[in-house]
């Protein structure tokens, strides 16, 4: 079974530009959670949707950040226009169910550096 | 808001011997899980192991296992037999009934040959 996928690895942008993040959640998933570390802190979640819907997305930082999720399969998370303090690893799970001890499973994290 | 403290931003520990990374919590709730995650380098987190608060047995999986202290909102992780593998950033975090999970900063583990 494949885990989950995140697109690109690293990516390396000018401020002011605009990056597109993608996941691919663990097929059959309906549950995909975005993360976020910045150096040296904590990982902060960013939002969770359940299929297409916004479940909850307390922890967008601000209007620059619009996740969608077409279809109830991956997901794109955009950052328009970055800022130097958007650097950090992104992080995307998934779960098949919310309740219980339902563990979310990690993609690799894609890492954006903002110059 | 519930959080979750990591005190010790690195730990070493020579191979074939034991280690405890510490982790303390907080939150006003009664019902939640906890987890510990490993990231080795360049690689993605995976779950070690998990323990829902309503249980009073401490969880072990293999070599790790925890020590929950639910009065004192303590929860760490002892790794036993180290090994050259267990080299990683752990993660303490902490889910209520529904997500999200919150991390603590994490601890660096490095294993000494």
């Amino acid at each position: 079974e494949a885990g989950v996928t995140q697109f690109p690895s690293h990516s390396v942008i000018e401020k002011g530009q605009t990056v597109t993040l993608r996941c691919d959640p663990i097929s059959g998933h309906d549950n995909l959670y975005w993360y976020r570390r910045v150096m040296g802190k904590e990982i902060k979640f960013l939002l969770h949707f359940v299929k297409e819907s916004k479940q909850d997305e307390s922890g967008m930082p601000n209007n620059r950040f619009l996740a969608e999720r077409t279809g109830g399969t991956y997901s794109t998370l955009k950052v328009q226009p970055a800022e130097l303090e958007d650097s950090g690893v992104y992080f995307c799970a998934s779960s098949q169910y919310i309740t219980g001890e339902n563990e979310q499973f990690f993609g690799p994290g894609t890492r954006l550096t903002v110059l | 808001a519930q959080t979750v403290t990591q005190s010790q931003p690195e730990m070493s520990v020579q191979e074939a011997e034991t280690v405890t990374l510490s982790c303390t919590y907080d939150t006003s709730e009664s019902d939640y899980y906890l987890f510990w995650y490993k990231q080795p380098p360049s690689r993605q987190m995976i779950l070690v192991i998990r323990q829902e608060a309503y249980k009073q047995q401490n969880a072990t999986e293999n070599r790790f296992s925890v020590n929950f202290q639910k009065a004192a909102k303590s929860f760490s992780l002892k790794i036993s037999d180290s090994q050259l593998g267990d080299a990683a950033m752990y993660f303490c975090a902490y889910r209520s009934i529904a997500p999200p999970l919150v991390f603590g900063k994490g601890t660096r583990l490095s294993v000494i040959a």
